[in-house]
């Protein structure tokens, strides 16, 4: 069974920084691309950022360009999404998603989901 | 960068209803394009890829069609699980990859 398991949200500052984490299990890790998408309290879906299987093509969002990082470790089955200054517009629940092809740079929708985690940025 | 935009924001149904919900791109996305459903506090299910191709475990009574700017989901007869808000997703482009602004369904 494929299972996606998120975490490290919580609450932060403005300006703070904010590491999550995302467990998979069930499938073969390092044959799909993964993503990070996000929903704001009682708003639609946003996509974050991509990462290929072997981390040789990555995408960002403008929303978040040059302030989060996408990383993945295939030899632990995680995927990463460091997070710095962090801004109120950030708060989310973020979800981490696989891909459900395992074409590098290509995608056809995102199959898989974990239950997210909630990141929220208050002073 | 490439919007999505969905229509209607809302619709009020009733169960054995057939419901349509379109979504339109900014440029043509060939069939590069996804629809999601999504229950509250859940995470999004994927119901349609390649624009018109049924995920495995999908009930048939959802359906995808359309191609180039314009889609259409189209749910045959309501069943009361479905019941949420739906969103589509442009896979043609990664920058950025953009979701619809989403359709709740809603009981009449």
């Amino acid at each position: 069974e494929v299972q996606l398991v998120e975490s490290g949200g919580g609450l932060v500052k403005p300006g703070g920084s904010l590491r999550l984490s995302c467990a998979a299990s069930g499938f073969t890790f390092s044959s799909y691309s993964m993503n990070w998408v996000r929903q704001a309290p009682g708003k639609g879906l946003e996509w974050v950022s991509s990462i290929s299987s072997s981390s040789s093509y990555i995408y960002y969002a403008d929303s978040v360009k040059g302030r989060f990082t996408i990383s993945r470790d295939n030899a632990k089955n995680s995927l990463y999404l460091q997070m710095n200054s962090l801004r109120a517009e950030d708060t989310a629940v973020y979800y981490c998603a696989r891909d459900r092809i395992v074409v590098p740079a290509a995608t056809e929708g995102f199959d898989y989901w974990g239950q997210g985690t909630l990141v929220t940025v208050s002073s | 960068d490439i919007q999505m935009t969905q229509s209607p924001s809302s619709v009020s149904a009733s169960v054995g209803d057939r419901v349509t919900i379109t979504c339109r791109a900014s440029q043509g996305i060939s069939s590069w394009l996804a629809w999601y459903q999504q229950k509250p506090g859940k995470a999004p299910k994927l119901l349609i890829y390649a624009a018109s191709s049924l995920q495995s475990g999908v009930p048939s009574r959802f359906s995808g069609s359309g191609s180039g700017t314009d889609f259409t989901l189209t749910i045959s007869s309501l069943q009361p699980e479905d019941f949420a808000t739906y969103y589509c997703q442009q896979a043609n482009s990664f920058l950025p990859l953009t979701f619809g602004g989403g359709t709740k369904v809603e009981i009449k």
